[in-house]
Protein backbone atom coordinates (compact mmCIF):
# COMPACT_ATOMS: atom_id res chain seq x y z
CA UNK A 1 0.00 0.00 0.00
CA UNK A 2 0.93 3.58 -0.62
CA UNK A 3 2.78 5.46 2.06
CA UNK A 4 1.77 8.85 2.83
CA UNK A 5 4.02 11.67 4.24
CA UNK A 6 1.94 14.76 5.85
CA UNK A 7 3.15 17.87 6.86
CA UNK A 8 3.26 19.53 9.01
CA UNK A 9 1.45 16.98 11.55
CA UNK A 10 0.18 20.10 13.69
CA UNK A 11 -0.24 23.50 13.80
CA UNK A 12 -1.16 26.96 15.83
CA UNK A 13 -1.94 29.72 13.18
CA UNK A 14 -3.02 33.03 14.14
CA UNK A 15 -5.98 34.45 12.31
CA UNK A 16 -5.89 35.74 8.91
CA UNK A 17 -2.97 34.07 7.85
CA UNK A 18 -2.42 31.24 5.58
CA UNK A 19 -1.05 27.39 6.16
CA UNK A 20 0.36 25.03 3.09
CA UNK A 21 0.00 21.63 4.10
CA UNK A 22 1.76 19.18 1.89
CA UNK A 23 1.41 15.56 1.02
CA UNK A 24 3.85 13.09 -0.27
CA UNK A 25 3.19 9.70 -1.78
CA UNK A 26 5.97 6.80 -2.43
CA UNK A 27 4.18 5.87 -5.39
CA UNK A 28 2.37 7.18 -8.47
CA UNK A 29 -1.34 7.64 -7.85
CA UNK A 30 -3.81 8.90 -10.05
CA UNK A 31 -6.79 10.15 -7.40
CA UNK A 32 -5.65 12.38 -4.55
CA UNK A 33 -8.24 14.01 -2.16
CA UNK A 34 -8.23 16.50 0.52
CA UNK A 35 -10.58 16.19 3.42
CA UNK A 36 -11.53 18.21 6.76
CA UNK A 37 -12.87 16.94 10.31
CA UNK A 38 -14.22 19.40 12.14
CA UNK A 39 -14.26 18.77 15.82
CA UNK A 40 -16.77 15.89 16.39
CA UNK A 41 -17.08 15.85 13.11
CA UNK A 42 -17.55 12.98 9.90
CA UNK A 43 -14.59 13.76 7.16
CA UNK A 44 -15.77 16.30 4.49
CA UNK A 45 -14.10 15.73 1.48
CA UNK A 46 -12.58 19.24 0.20
CA UNK A 47 -11.50 18.50 -2.99
CA UNK A 48 -10.05 16.08 -5.45
CA UNK A 49 -6.55 16.95 -6.49
CA UNK A 50 -5.85 16.42 -10.06
CA UNK A 51 -2.80 16.26 -11.95
CA UNK A 52 -2.01 19.32 -14.28
CA UNK A 53 -5.17 20.53 -14.07
CA UNK A 54 -7.44 22.68 -11.48
CA UNK A 55 -8.87 20.90 -8.83
CA UNK A 56 -12.56 19.38 -8.28
CA UNK A 57 -14.13 20.87 -5.37
CA UNK A 58 -17.00 19.88 -3.44
CA UNK A 59 -19.71 22.36 -2.43
CA UNK A 60 -19.05 24.34 0.14
CA UNK A 61 -15.24 24.66 -0.34
CA UNK A 62 -13.59 27.36 -3.12
CA UNK A 63 -10.49 27.66 -4.49
CA UNK A 64 -9.76 31.00 -3.52
CA UNK A 65 -10.32 29.66 0.16
CA UNK A 66 -8.40 26.51 -0.07
CA UNK A 67 -5.93 26.58 -3.13
CA UNK A 68 -4.63 22.94 -4.12
CA UNK A 69 -1.70 22.47 -6.17
CA UNK A 70 -0.68 19.09 -7.79
CA UNK A 71 2.59 19.18 -10.07
CA UNK A 72 2.77 15.69 -10.75
CA UNK A 73 1.54 12.11 -9.40
CA UNK A 74 3.04 12.13 -6.03
CA UNK A 75 2.50 15.23 -4.70
CA UNK A 76 -0.09 17.62 -3.47
CA UNK A 77 -0.62 20.65 -1.10
CA UNK A 78 -3.83 22.32 0.28
CA UNK A 79 -3.76 25.74 1.53
CA UNK A 80 -5.83 27.03 4.16
CA UNK A 81 -5.94 30.78 3.46
CA UNK A 82 -7.04 33.93 5.47
CA UNK A 83 -7.68 31.81 8.39
CA UNK A 84 -10.48 32.22 11.14
CA UNK A 85 -10.91 29.75 14.15
CA UNK A 86 -13.72 28.20 11.83
CA UNK A 87 -10.67 26.96 10.30
CA UNK A 88 -9.22 25.23 13.39
CA UNK A 89 -9.83 21.17 12.11
CA UNK A 90 -7.91 18.20 11.07
CA UNK A 91 -7.04 18.01 7.48
CA UNK A 92 -6.09 14.66 5.40
CA UNK A 93 -5.03 13.66 2.14
CA UNK A 94 -5.71 10.53 0.54
CA UNK A 95 -4.93 8.30 -2.24
CA UNK A 96 -7.23 6.06 -4.12
CA UNK A 97 -5.21 2.33 -4.74
CA UNK A 98 -5.72 -0.50 -6.56
CA UNK A 99 -3.81 -3.39 -4.57
CA UNK A 100 -3.94 -6.57 -5.81
CA UNK A 101 -6.61 -9.22 -5.12
CA UNK A 102 -10.18 -8.82 -4.86
CA UNK A 103 -10.87 -6.49 -2.80
CA UNK A 104 -10.78 -3.37 -5.21
CA UNK A 105 -10.14 0.25 -5.09
CA UNK A 106 -8.95 1.33 -1.37
CA UNK A 107 -8.47 4.12 0.29
CA UNK A 108 -5.71 5.08 2.24
CA UNK A 109 -4.51 8.13 4.49
CA UNK A 110 -2.26 10.31 5.58
CA UNK A 111 -1.58 11.09 8.98
CA UNK A 112 -3.32 14.34 8.86
CA UNK A 113 -2.53 17.92 9.73
CA UNK A 114 -4.33 19.42 13.23
CA UNK A 115 -4.86 22.94 13.10
CA UNK A 116 -6.02 25.14 15.42
CA UNK A 117 -6.72 29.21 14.48
CA UNK A 118 -6.26 31.77 17.41
CA UNK B 1 -28.20 11.93 -1.14
CA UNK B 2 -26.63 9.23 1.06
CA UNK B 3 -26.22 9.34 4.92
CA UNK B 4 -23.97 7.09 7.23
CA UNK B 5 -25.11 6.78 10.84
CA UNK B 6 -22.72 4.88 14.09
CA UNK B 7 -24.20 3.86 16.84
CA UNK B 8 -23.36 4.02 19.32
CA UNK B 9 -21.39 7.68 19.13
CA UNK B 10 -19.04 6.34 21.75
CA UNK B 11 -18.70 2.91 23.88
CA UNK B 12 -16.73 2.01 26.93
CA UNK B 13 -15.80 -1.40 27.52
CA UNK B 14 -13.90 -3.57 29.96
CA UNK B 15 -10.86 -4.86 28.87
CA UNK B 16 -11.40 -9.02 27.13
CA UNK B 17 -15.21 -7.99 26.47
CA UNK B 18 -16.48 -8.92 23.06
CA UNK B 19 -18.44 -5.78 21.32
CA UNK B 20 -19.88 -4.88 18.34
CA UNK B 21 -20.65 -1.13 15.93
CA UNK B 22 -22.90 -0.53 13.99
CA UNK B 23 -23.15 1.49 10.81
CA UNK B 24 -26.18 2.27 8.50
CA UNK B 25 -26.41 3.82 5.29
CA UNK B 26 -29.65 5.21 3.20
CA UNK B 27 -28.54 4.34 -0.40
CA UNK B 28 -27.98 0.55 -0.84
CA UNK B 29 -26.56 1.16 -4.19
CA UNK B 30 -22.88 1.24 -2.67
CA UNK B 31 -20.03 -0.19 -4.07
CA UNK B 32 -17.93 -0.94 -1.02
CA UNK B 33 -17.64 -0.14 2.42
CA UNK B 34 -14.49 0.64 4.46
CA UNK B 35 -14.16 0.39 8.19
CA UNK B 36 -10.87 3.15 9.13
CA UNK B 37 -9.92 3.48 12.91
CA UNK B 38 -8.87 6.76 13.66
CA UNK B 39 -6.58 7.79 16.97
CA UNK B 40 -7.15 11.39 18.31
CA UNK B 41 -5.45 13.60 16.05
CA UNK B 42 -4.55 11.52 14.18
CA UNK B 43 -5.30 10.26 10.56
CA UNK B 44 -6.85 6.88 9.62
CA UNK B 45 -5.87 3.82 9.23
CA UNK B 46 -8.05 1.12 7.01
CA UNK B 47 -9.11 -1.63 8.87
CA UNK B 48 -11.33 -3.71 6.66
CA UNK B 49 -12.90 -3.11 3.15
CA UNK B 50 -16.08 -5.09 1.90
CA UNK B 51 -17.25 -5.30 -1.07
CA UNK B 52 -20.74 -5.04 -2.09
CA UNK B 53 -20.90 -8.19 -3.61
CA UNK B 54 -19.22 -9.70 -0.41
CA UNK B 55 -21.07 -10.30 3.11
CA UNK B 56 -17.75 -10.15 5.60
CA UNK B 57 -14.28 -9.61 5.83
CA UNK B 58 -12.28 -10.81 8.80
CA UNK B 59 -8.50 -9.71 9.94
CA UNK B 60 -7.09 -10.83 13.23
CA UNK B 61 -9.57 -9.94 16.12
CA UNK B 62 -11.94 -7.63 13.79
CA UNK B 63 -14.91 -9.02 11.75
CA UNK B 64 -17.11 -7.02 9.24
CA UNK B 65 -20.24 -7.69 8.12
CA UNK B 66 -22.33 -6.19 5.62
CA UNK B 67 -26.19 -6.45 4.19
CA UNK B 68 -26.50 -4.32 1.28
CA UNK B 69 -30.04 -4.72 1.12
CA UNK B 70 -30.72 -3.17 4.44
CA UNK B 71 -27.90 -0.86 4.29
CA UNK B 72 -26.10 -2.13 7.91
CA UNK B 73 -22.57 -2.74 8.48
CA UNK B 74 -21.30 -4.31 11.77
CA UNK B 75 -17.51 -4.12 13.04
CA UNK B 76 -17.19 -6.96 15.50
CA UNK B 77 -13.87 -6.78 17.63
CA UNK B 78 -13.19 -9.95 19.85
CA UNK B 79 -11.72 -9.86 23.27
CA UNK B 80 -11.45 -6.09 23.46
CA UNK B 81 -7.79 -4.74 24.60
CA UNK B 82 -6.84 -0.90 25.99
CA UNK B 83 -4.92 -0.66 22.68
CA UNK B 84 -8.07 -0.97 20.40
CA UNK B 85 -9.56 2.46 22.10
CA UNK B 86 -9.84 4.53 19.55
CA UNK B 87 -12.71 5.97 16.82
CA UNK B 88 -13.94 3.73 14.43
CA UNK B 89 -15.34 5.23 11.11
CA UNK B 90 -17.07 3.71 8.42
CA UNK B 91 -17.08 4.94 5.23
CA UNK B 92 -19.32 4.26 1.74
CA UNK B 93 -18.05 4.45 -1.90
CA UNK B 94 -20.90 4.54 -4.61
CA UNK B 95 -18.02 5.01 -7.31
CA UNK B 96 -18.32 7.65 -9.24
CA UNK B 97 -19.15 10.26 -5.64
CA UNK B 98 -16.90 11.11 -2.89
CA UNK B 99 -16.48 8.54 0.47
CA UNK B 100 -19.55 9.48 2.75
CA UNK B 101 -18.40 9.15 6.45
CA UNK B 102 -20.51 8.61 9.63
CA UNK B 103 -19.10 10.45 12.69
CA UNK B 104 -17.87 7.47 14.40
CA UNK B 105 -18.09 5.29 17.44
CA UNK B 106 -15.50 6.47 19.98
CA UNK B 107 -14.24 3.37 21.74
CA UNK B 108 -12.65 2.91 25.50
CA UNK B 109 -11.85 -0.61 26.54
CA UNK B 110 -10.44 0.25 30.24
CA UNK B 111 -7.98 -2.08 31.73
Amino acid sequence: SAVISQKPSRDICQRGTSLTIQCQVDSQVTMMFWYRQQPGQSLTLIATANQGSEATYESGFVIDKFPISRPNLTFSTLTVSNMSPEDSSIYLCSVLEYPAGPEGEKLFFGSGTQLSVL
Amino acid sequence: KQEVTQIPAALSVPEGENLVLNCSFTDSAIYNLQWFRQDPGKGLTSLLLIQSSQREQTSGRLNASLDKSSGRSTLYIAASQPGDSATYLCAVYAGNTPLVFGKGTRLSVIA
